[in-house]
């Protein structure tokens, strides 16, 4: 049983679309990332936010974490295949060394 | 190295046969992560150190498995007696430095994917 639900488990858009893809749970963390995975690679961090209500730009990545800390989303403008790949949330606890992971969004940008 | 590199990238194993993982982290990282990817899920945190003390195994899924940093730097991941439900991707990561809010920042290498027929 996953500490963290992702929605959509799939999406697959045409390029220059907007996305929205939510990372929830019932539990309180105090840290949340996200990552982008790529077949055959390492999750690879994006985004640290940390206080509820946060929002931190990246491009055209938007990233939020909920007011109670308990959720987060990320929005991507504009898409382009490039960022196609699996999207995982991990937040962290007290235990700032154990990270529980969900189990993702697979995206696929068509050009 | 310039990062994490994982040894070997595939391994396929028979039911009931050890098998032993490699991790070198990126040089001077004082914290190493395992972590575990099933087929379609997201990675499972295994275990933790800091230098050459594992300070976190809550997540070893039973005795089979053991994890080493003996000299602080490289890691073994070792599964004993494997069984089919240990096919995974097997992760590791390290870790030099915490973010503002007290998390690790983790660089992941590419991983090593276990078959266990």
């Amino acid at each position: 049983t996953q500490l963290l639900e992702q929605s959509p488990q799939f999406l697959s858009i045409q390029e220059g679309e907007n996305l929205t893809v939510y990372c929830n749970s019932s539990s309180v963390f105090s840290s949340l990332q996200w990552y982008r995975q790529e077949p055959g690679e390492g999750p690879v961090l994006l985004v640290t936010v940390v206080t509820g209500g946060e929002v931190k730009k990246l491009k055209r990545l938007t990233f939020q974490f909920g007011d109670a800390r308990k959720d987060s989303s990320l929005h991507i403008t504009a898409a382009q295949p490039g960022d196609t790949g699996l999207y995982l949330c991990a937040g962290a606890k007290n235990n700032f060394n154990k990270f529980y992971f969900g189990s993702g969004t697979k995206l696929n940008v068509k050009p | 190295g310039a990062g994490v590199s994982q040894s070997p990238r595939y391994k396929v194993a028979k039911r009931g046969q050890d098998v032993a993982l490699r991790c070198d982290p990126i040089s001077g990282h004082v914290s190493l992560f395992w972590y575990q990817q099933a087929l379609g899920q997201g990675p499972e945190f295994l275990t933790y150190f800091q230098n050459e003390a594992q300070l976190d195994k809550s997540g070893l899924p039973s005795d089979r498995f053991f994890a080493e940093r003996p000299e602080g730097s490289v890691s073994t991941l070792k599964i004993q007696r494997t069984q089919q439900e240990d096919s995974a991707v097997y992760l590791c990561a390290s870790s030099s430095r915490t973010d503002y809010s007290g998390a690790n920042v983790l660089t992941f290498g590419a991983g090593s994917r276990l078959t266990v027929l």
